[in-house]
């Protein structure tokens, strides 16, 4: 079954940029979504389509996706992006979605 | 603005049938652009998908859980469900209902979701 990848944990300062990846094979060739879940909370879409923010997600969100490994941006960090953020994707092989293991961010 | 809202029992027996409704409201369950998923959590981890369904009763299902698992709609409620049977202690978790967008490009996401309902599966 096909499966992606997530690093655990990643840390930033705030204001700088953060970078949370996404791997599988050839992943750039699926599209990709991303969610922030911050604790006691429903996960949230931040980007879908691989860089399409929905409405109402701030601007210093972006996503990327090529080759094996997709990207989400977070520029300007701010403390309350601190959460953890999950990718998706969809395996047509198997008609089936698959998650990401999940990375917390933490803001310090 | 649509809103989901899980509800079922929040303790289930091990080895039973653990029961879920979700109620959509501010939208139209029978809309042609979506599917309506469930995904679980279990304490401390991450997110798995369960299945999803169309209004009109076509289902995919996440293939480890398939043989356990089924989705039905009630249209005439703007309602989906989901059945777990056999549930093991280890099917604890907090469940999801979700609006999914899903093309046939494989374009797919989850958006928005319920608040979540924990099931706890003890005796």
């Amino acid at each position: 079954s096909y499966e992606v990848t997530q690093t655990p944990s990643e840390s930033v300062s705030p204001g700088q940029t953060a970078s949370i990846t996404c791997s599988g094979d050839r992943l750039g060739d699926k599209y990709v979504g991303w969610y922030q879940q911050k604790p006691g909370r429903s996960p949230v879409l931040v980007i879908y389509q691989d860089s399409k923010r929905p409405s109402g997600i701030p601007e210093r969100f972006s996503g990327s996706n090529s080759g094996n490994t997709a990207t989400l941006t977070i520029s300007g960090t701010q403390a309350m992006d601190e959460a953890d953020y999950y990718c998706q994707a969809w395996d047509s092989s198997t008609a089936c979605v698959v998650f990401g293991g999940g990375t917390k961010l933490t803001v310090l | 603005q649509l809103q989901l809202q899980e509800s079922g029992p929040g303790l289930v027996k091990p080895s039973e049938t653990l029961s879920l409704t979700c109620t959509v409201s501010g939208g139209s369950i029978s809309s042609s652009d979506y599917y309506w998923s469930w995904i679980r959590q279990p304490p401390g981890k991450g997110l798995e998908w369960i299945g999803s369904i169309y209004y009109s009763g076509s289902t995919y299902y996440n293939p480890s859980l398939k043989s356990r698992v089924a989705i039905s709609v009630d249209t005439s409620k703007n309602q989906f469900s989901l059945k777990m049977t056999s549930v093991p202690a280890a099917d604890t978790a907090v469940f999801y209902c979700a609006r999914h967008h899903k093309s046939t490009s494989g374009n797919n996401w989850f958006d928005p979701w319920g608040q979540g309902t924990l099931v706890t599966v003890s005796s």
